[in-house]
C-alpha cells in the first residue's frame, strides 16, 4: 500500500542547534515534494518545493533534500529559534489524470526550547 | 488579496442536520481542494476541482458534496450528519496542477453531536 512516514514522536531541540525532520514514502513514485508548516488552529503555510532531480533546495535558514532512491526527503532548520515551533508536514505531489493531487503526511511536531 | 476565506470558523451540528461549508478565493486559482484533518492525522482529500463546472471524488468522498460554478467559490455540503464528520476543514486553492503550492484557509472546526 502507499504510505507517507513522518516521525511520529514530536521533535524537542534546543535554541540553536538544527532541526532534521524525516519524511519517508512507499510506493509513490512524486514528480515534486513540497513541506508545509501548520500551527495550532490554523491552515497550513507553504515553505518549499523540491523537484524530483533535484537533490537539495534551501531559503534562508530552511534547506530540503530529496532522494527518490531512497525514497526520502529530509528538511533542516538551521540555527533553530523558539518561533519555528510547529508542526511540519511533507506532502507528495502526485500526477493523475485528473490534476495534481498532494498527499499528505501525518506531521511532525517540532519543539525548539531556550 | 484576502487569499483562501472559509466560513463558519466553528460550528455544532446535531446528528441528522445538514450544512454548507463555504469556501472563496481572490487569487483566480483554476484549482481547489476540500481536506479534513482528524486529531494526529494527516490531511485527506474530500473533494477536488480543475475550474468551474468540473469536481472530481478525492480519498473519503463519502457522506459529502461538492459544486463549483465560479471560479473563486467551492462550497462543501454535508446531508444528514454523523459523529464521523466531526473535524477540522481545509479548503485549499492552487494556481495550476503542478509546480505551484496550495494556499490554505483558516480551516472550519465542525463537531457532530
Amino acid at each position: 500500500s502507499q504510505k507517507i512516514e513522518q516521525n511520529s514522536e514530536a521533535l524537542n531541540i534546543q535554541e540553536g542547534k538544527t532541526a532534521t525532520l524525516t519524511c519517508n514514502y512507499t510506493n509513490y513514485s512524486p514528480a515534486y515534494l513540497q513541506w508545509y508548516r501548520q500551527d495550532p488552529g490554523r491552515g497550513p503555510v507553504f515553505l518549499l518545493l523540491i523537484r524530483e532531480n533535484e537533490k537539495e533546495k534551501r531559503k534562508e535558514r530552511l534547506k530540503v533534500t530529496f532522494d527518490t532512491t531512497l525514497k526520502q526527503s529530509l528538511f533542516h532548520i538551521t540555527a533553530s529559534q523558539p518561533a519555528d515551533s510547529a508542526t511540519y508536514l511533507c506532502a507528495l505531489d502526485i500526477l493523475t489524470g485528473g490534476g495534481n493531487k498532494l498527499t499528505f503526511g501525518t506531521g511532525t511536531q517540532l519543539k525548539v526550547e531556550l | 488579496n484576502a487569499g483562501v476565506t472559509q466560513t463558519p470558523k466553528f460550528r455544532i451540528l446535531k446528528i441528522g442536520q445538514s450544512m454548507t461549508l463555504q469556501c472563496a478565493q481572490d487569487m483566480n486559482h483554476n484549482y481547489m481542494y476540500w481536506y479534513r484533518q482528524d486529531p494526529g492525522m494527516g490531511l485527506k482529500l474530500i473533494y477536488y476541482s480543475v475550474g468551474a463546472g468540473i469536481t472530481d471524488k478525492g480519498e473519503v468522498p463519502n457522506g459529502y458534496n461538492v459544486s463549483r460554478s465560479t471560479t473563486e467559490d467551492f462550497p462543501l455540503r454535508l446531508e444528514l450528519a454523523a459523529p464521523s464528520q466531526t473535524s477540522v476543514y481545509f479548503c485549499a486553492s492552487r494556481y495550476d496542477r503542478e509546480y505551484f503550492e496550495q494556499y490554505f484557509g483558516p480551516g472550519t472546526r465542525l463537531t457532530v453531536t
